[in-house]
C-alpha cells in the first residue's frame, strides 16, 4: 500500500524566513496531495492541495511543488509568522480513482520565533 | 454550512470494555474516512464509508469497526478495548472522489 515519508520532523525558523518541509510517497497511482495544519488541540485544517496533473500552486504564502517522477512533493511557506506555529501534515490518496482515504505523513511541528 | 461534528468529545473507559463513536458529515457529503491519532503513530487511516459501504480498509484489527447510515452519518466501535487504544479519533467527510477531506473536532477516547 501506500506510504508517506515526511522531513523534518521538527523545524524552528526565525519569524520572515521561509520553511520547506518535504513528502516523498511510494504509489505511482496517488493523484491526490493535500497538506494539512493542525494547531494545538485543534482538528487538521486543509491549507492547500495539489493534483498529479499539476506541477505547482501557490496561495499567498504558501505553495507546494510535485514532481510525480521523482515522487515527491514540499510545502513552501514565505515570510512566516508565529501564527504559523503549528504541525503541518503532508498526505496522499492511495488510488488514483474513487478512493477517498488518504495516507499521512509523521507530521513536522514547525515553529516560528519573534 | 454546518462542519463535521463528532460526538462524544471526550470518553473515557476500562480495558475490555466496547465503545461507539459517532460522525456527522458535512451536508451532502456522501464519504466518512475515520482516522486514528496517536503521538507516536500520527494519523493512521482506519476505514472509509461511501453510501453506506465500505469502500477502504487500513490495517487495524477486527475489533474496529464502523458503519455508515442512508443519511451519511457514520458510526465507528471499538470492542474490548486495549490500553493502545487511547488516541484522538477523528472523522473526515468529503463528497466521495480524492478530494478535500474536512475533519471533525475529534473524540479524545482514553482507556484505563
Amino acid at each position: 500500500g501506500e506510504n508517506v515519508e515526511q522531513h523534518p520532523s521538527t523545524l524552528s525558523v526565525q519569524e520572515g524566513d521561509s520553511a520547506v518541509i518535504k513528502c516523498t510517497y511510494s504509489d505511482s497511482a496517488s493523484n491526490y496531495f493535500p497538506w494539512y495544519k493542525q494547531e494545538l488541540g485543534k482538528r487538521p485544517q486543509l491549507i492547500i492541495d495539489i493534483r498529479s496533473n499539476v506541477g505547482e500552486k501557490k496561495d499567498q504564502r504558501i505553495a507546494v511543488t510535485l514532481n510525480k517522477t521523482a515522487k515527491h512533493f514540499s510545502l513552501h511557506i514565505t515570510e512566516t509568522q508565529p501564527e504559523d506555529s503549528a504541525v503541518y501534515f503532508c498526505a496522499a490518496s492511495t488510488r488514483g480513482g474513487s478512493q477517498g482515504n488518504l495516507i499521512f505523513g509523521k507530521g513536522t511541528k514547525l515553529s516560528v520565533k519573534p | 454550512k454546518a462542519g463535521v461534528t463528532q460526538t462524544p468529545r471526550y470518553l473515557i473507559k476500562t480495558r475490555g470494555q466496547q465503545v461507539t463513536l459517532s460522525c456527522s458529515p458535512i451536508s451532502g457529503h456522501r464519504s466518512v474516512s475515520w482516522y486514528q491519532q496517536t503521538p507516536g503513530q500520527g494519523l493512521q487511516f482506519l476505514f472509509e464509508y461511501f453510501s453506506e459501504t465500505q469502500r477502504n480498509k487500513g490495517n487495524f484489527p477486527g475489533r474496529f469497526s464502523g458503519r455508515q447510515f442512508s443519511n451519511s452519518r457514520s458510526e465507528m466501535n471499538v470492542s474490548t478495548l486495549e490500553l493502545g487504544d487511547s488516541a484522538l479519533y477523528l472523522c473526515a467527510s468529503s463528497f466521495g472522489g480524492p478530494d478535500t477531506q474536512y475533519f471533525g473536532p475529534g473524540t479524545r477516547l482514553t482507556v484505563l
